[in-house]
């Protein structure tokens, strides 16, 4: 079964602070295709990285992503208030096509 | 802009079925495979599977093929998703999302950039 791990469960910060969030893989993932999305309550995924470090369109360059094999991690440069939000990172280079972490909530502290 | 637009939240009960319409607009239809996947509450995503516009090809996760059913209208266009012999662990929130890759790239890797707003469906006697 493949799963991706994501630590930690909270990350309590502050507006400013730097936050680096983890998504752990049992098994490497080929071509690094992993994305990152970022979910608010009542609004759908919203997606920020793909292919490990490729942002979307649109996305702030606060937001990067870096990894391959069976580490990755998501890096907030400097939080806004609008960022405090869950994260779920999610493979699509193995069999399962589709595979999501269990997300990393980023709260205000 | 790309926008999918899904139909209301859905009351439903134990063993009844329900079929849910994600309408597309702002892009070809044709060129962009539509996935489903859900929320059931406190848990993470999970991806159902997804269906071609073209031709209505479908791939379901081996977790939902015994509970869903793809399909599409291209005319309007819109997919659906149709959930059978509901029970209350089907109490979820159900996305429809475009794959960001045309569907012309070989091999299908899926990831998504566009979603609906969610529909929700709750099962309760």
């Amino acid at each position: 079964e493949f799963v991706l791990t994501q630590s930690p469960g909270t990350l309590s910060l502050s507006p400013g602070e730097r936050a680096t969030l983890s998504c752990r893989a049992s098994q490497s993932i080929f071509g690094r295709f992993l994305a990152w999305y970022q979910k608010k309550p009542g609004q759908p995924p919203r997606l920020l990285i793909y292919g490990s470090s490729s942002r979307a369109t649109g996305i702030p360059d606060r937001f990067s992503g870096s990894g391959s094999g069976i580490d990755f991690t998501l890096t907030i440069s400097r939080l806004e208030p609008e960022d405090f939000a869950v994260y779920y990172c999610q493979q699509y280079g193995s069999s399962p096509p589709v595979t999501f972490g269990q997300g990393t909530k980023v709260e205000i502290k | 802009q790309v926008q999918l637009v899904q139909s209301g939240a859905e009351l439903k009960k134990p063993g009844a079925s329900v079929k849910i319409s994600c309408t597309a607009s702002g892009y070809t239809f044709n060129n962009f495979g539509v996935h489903w996947l859900r929320q059931a509450p406190g848990q993470s995503l999970e991806w159902m599977g997804w269906i071609s516009p073209v031709n209505g090809k479908t791939k379901y996760s081996q977790m939902f093929q015994d509970k869903v059913t793809f399909s599409r209208d291209a005319s309007a266009p819109t997919v659906y998703l149709e959930l059978s012999r509901l029970t209350s662990e089907d109490t979820a929130l159900y996305y429809c999302a475009r794959n960001s890759l045309n569907i012309a790239a070989i091999p299908e890797r899926f990831y998504f950039d566009y979603w609906g707003q969610g529909t929700q469906v709750t099962v309760s006697s």
